[in-house]
């Protein structure tokens, strides 16, 4: 399997922008998941899907960003408008489920995002 | 309120030497713990995770943690570190609702 695949994996756009970030899960995998990555917070979680459908979205920051599961094998996240805080790497994850043995999160490369 | 903490913000050790890297929870329940790795411009790797059962986890590349209940403590060893260990190591804690808590990590540097 080739892993959870993000693109793209750098982006730097100017502020006021809309950003979309693309994820496909691994095949399989029932949950989805969006982390943010700065520096100041660390690691957080942004939404989760169950089964295409966003389970938990409060970690979405503001009404800038949303997030689309359209289908079980691809996920997006978008930033309308982009502002410069807004820079981080973005991850996306997958699980097969989150119980037991099956709720190992496998995480992309991440996309690192610039808003200048 | 669910955390982890990580204390140290950079560790650096000799290639050959022993490793530990401290973490701690705070959690009202029994929880499962998870050590992840970072290299430099990649995604998160799972080293070990722990659900219940023995408290002494064997992970990959020769890690392992033990949890330790009575100090809310999941420590990760490796007892030889090699070069190619360098990078940043997250320890975490999944709540009843599914989500990772991520602790704020620990940035090993290895020494030649």
């Amino acid at each position: 399997d080739a892993g959870v695949i993000q693109s793209p994996r750098h982006e730097v756009t100017e502020m006021g922008q809309e950003v979309t970030l693309r994820c496909k899960p691994i095949s399989g995998h029932d949950y989805l998941f969006w982390y943010r990555q700065t520096m100041m917070r660390g690691l957080e979680l942004l939404i989760y899907f169950n089964n295409n459908v966003p389970i938990d979205d409060s970690g979405m920051p503001e009404d800038r960003f949303s997030a689309k599961m359209p289908n079980a094998s691809f996920s997006t996240l978008k930033i309308q408008p982009s502002e410069p805080r807004d820079s981080a790497v973005y991850f996306c994850a997958s699980s097969l489920g989150t119980s037991g043995r099956s709720d190992t999160q496998y995480f992309g490369p991440g996309t690192r995002l610039t808003v200048l | 309120a669910q955390s982890v903490t990580q204390p140290d913000i950079h560790i650096t050790v000799s290639e050959g030497a022993s490793l530990e890297l401290r973490c701690n929870y705070s959690y009202g329940a029994t929880p499962y713990l998870f050590w992840y790795v970072q290299s430099p411009g990649q995604g998160l790797q799972l080293l070990l995770k722990y659900f219940s059962g023995d408290t002494l986890v064997q992970g990959i590349k020769g890690f392992e943690a033990e949890f330790k209940r009575s100090q809310s403590s999941f420590n990760l060893r490796k007892p030889s570190v090699h070069w190619s260990d360098a990078a940043e190591y997250f320890c975490a804690l999944k709540d009843s609702s599914y989500k990772l808590i991520f602790g704020s990590g620990t940035r090993l540097l290895v020494r030649p």
